[in-house]
């Protein structure tokens, strides 16, 4: 398997910034994914990142550094429906895709 | 509307029961997967498409069985489900590899006894 690590859980207010990270080690790397994922629900399309840089959109954006195998999500002016899990993936080869075990964001009023 | 659409939402079932999870997309997309989802493991790719009758192993294929035969279904048959199988599925499809990433079908909890 690929080596993909983010945090577990994580803690932030309305309003705030918060920077989600993610570690990743593979081969045949063809570009980053992040998803959010409310309880119950499937996940939803946030950002793809293929080269390095910061990818901005609206109040999400999405850093990737390939050769330190490391990405962030930022998300800026946190509001009470940003509340959800938040999933780092990675793509091989264009075709198989590699998730982190994902992090649940709490914002708290 | 466009989506993906899996059917059935849940299902319970019991081991050796063969089974079959549809999925269809209405978006014309060329690629095709599904997942499963564990609490702690995250998201496991089970197999995947690129096109009609071109279909590959994932992560997690032990198990599972896939077909393509029609650009817009990709159903996920389990010919002898068993309690490790017990998880939730998901089935998703996107027009490229990259670009705006996949759209996921609602899901499937499945639960074998």
């Amino acid at each position: 398997g690929q080596n993909i690590d983010q945090p577990t859980e994580m803690t932030a207010t309305e309003g705030a910034i918060v920077q989600i990270n993610c570690t990743y080690q593979t081969s045949g790397f063809n570009g980053l994914f992040w998803y959010q994922q409310h309880a119950g629900e499937a996940p939803t399309f946030l950002s793809y990142n293929v080269l390095d840089g910061l990818e901005e959109k609206g109040r999400f954006s999405s850093f990737l550094s390939r050769s330190k195998g490391y990405s962030y999500l930022l998300l800026k002016e946190l509001q009470m429906k940003d509340s959800a899990s938040y999933l780092c993936a990675v793509m091989r080869n264009f075709n198989k895709f590699y998730f982190g075990s994902g992090t649940k964001l709490n914002v708290k009023p | 509307e466009a989506q993906v659409t899996q059917n059935p939402r849940y299902l319970i079932t019991v081991t050796g029961k063969k089974l079959t999870v549809t999925c269809s997309q209405n978006m014309n997309h060329e690629y095709m997967s599904w997942y499963r989802q564990d609490p702690g493991l995250g998201l496991r790719q089970i197999y995947y498409s690129m096109n009609v009758e071109v279909t590959d192993k994932g992560d997690v294929p032990e198990g599972y069985k896939v077909s393509r035969k029609e650009k817009r279904n990709f159903p996920l048959i389990l010919e002898s489900p068993s309690p490790n199988q017990t998880s939730l599925y998901f089935c998703a499809s996107s027009l490229e590899a990259g670009g705006e990433g996949y759209t996921f079908g609602s899901g499937t909890r499945l639960t074998v006894v």
